[in-house]
């Protein structure tokens, strides 16, 4: 069974920084691409960033770009999202979502919420 | 980026009737490889999205077949035969033919 466990919430003043973790198991790690998506209280889904399997490659959403930073280790079964520079507006519940070809997100993890305040 | 639209955004349904949900893209979500990934999710209330169909029309594994997507291009809709109580939520179409992925309003689907 796949599961996903995302890490690393809290509360966080404006300008800080953060690392949310999510512990895969399940399946072979290293084969699927990984991604964050957040949801802002009450609100829709935002996608964050992706990697792919070995970690050569990521892309982020233009509101994250030069902030967050995600990265795998393929060893540990982990992804993180490193988080720089937050704002208020990163308060969400941040999602591991492993990223099926041809499925897209897939297997969602329960998530993990951060709230930005000072 | 490619701009997901949904209607309409609360659809209050009687147990037993069937339930639509359309859902437009700003521009073709027909990949060079010639598929389209137009996927569908529902949220049950206070849990994750959770994937329901795949590349307009595939159920995943364990989604009843009273769920169904149809559509080519930029349209697309997903249809419940029979609304069960379990179906209540908010369901979200969403593309994955290019970055950034994008995602509808979401339409809240609700009993009458």
């Amino acid at each position: 069974e796949v599961q996903l466990v995302e890490s690393g919430g809290g509360l966080f003043q404006p300008g800080g920084s953060l690392r949310l973790s999510c512990a895969a198991s399940g399946f072979t790690f290293s084969r699927w691409w990984m991604h964050w998506v957040r949801q802002a209280p009450g609100k829709g889904l935002l996608w964050v960033s992706y990697i792919n399997g070995d970690g050569s490659r990521a892309t982020y959403a233009d509101s994250v770009r030069g902030r967050f930073t995600i990265s795998r280790d393929n060893a540990e079964n982990t992804v993180h999202l490193q988080m720089h520079s937050l704002r208020a507006e990163d308060t969400a519940v941040y999602y591991c979502v492993r990223g099926g070809s041809g499925t897209g997100l897939e297997n969602w993890g329960q998530g993990t919420p951060v709230t930005v305040s000072s | 980026d490619i701009v997901m639209t949904q209607t309409p955004l609360s659809s209050p349904v009687t147990l037993g009737q069937p339930a639509s949900i359309s859902c437009r893209s700003s521009q073709s979500l027909v990949h060079s490889d010639g598929n389209t990934y137009l996927n569908w999710l529902q949220q049950r209330p206070g849990q994750p999205p959770r994937l329901l169909i795949y590349k307009i029309s595939n159920r995943l594994s364990g989604v009843p077949d009273r769920f169904s997507g149809s559509g080519a291009g930029t349209d697309f809709t997903l249809k419940i035969s029979r609304v069960e109580a379990e179906d209540v939520g908010v369901y979200y179409c969403t593309q994955a033919t290019q970055f950034p992925y994008t995602f509808g309003q979401g339409t809240k689907l609700e009993i009458k």
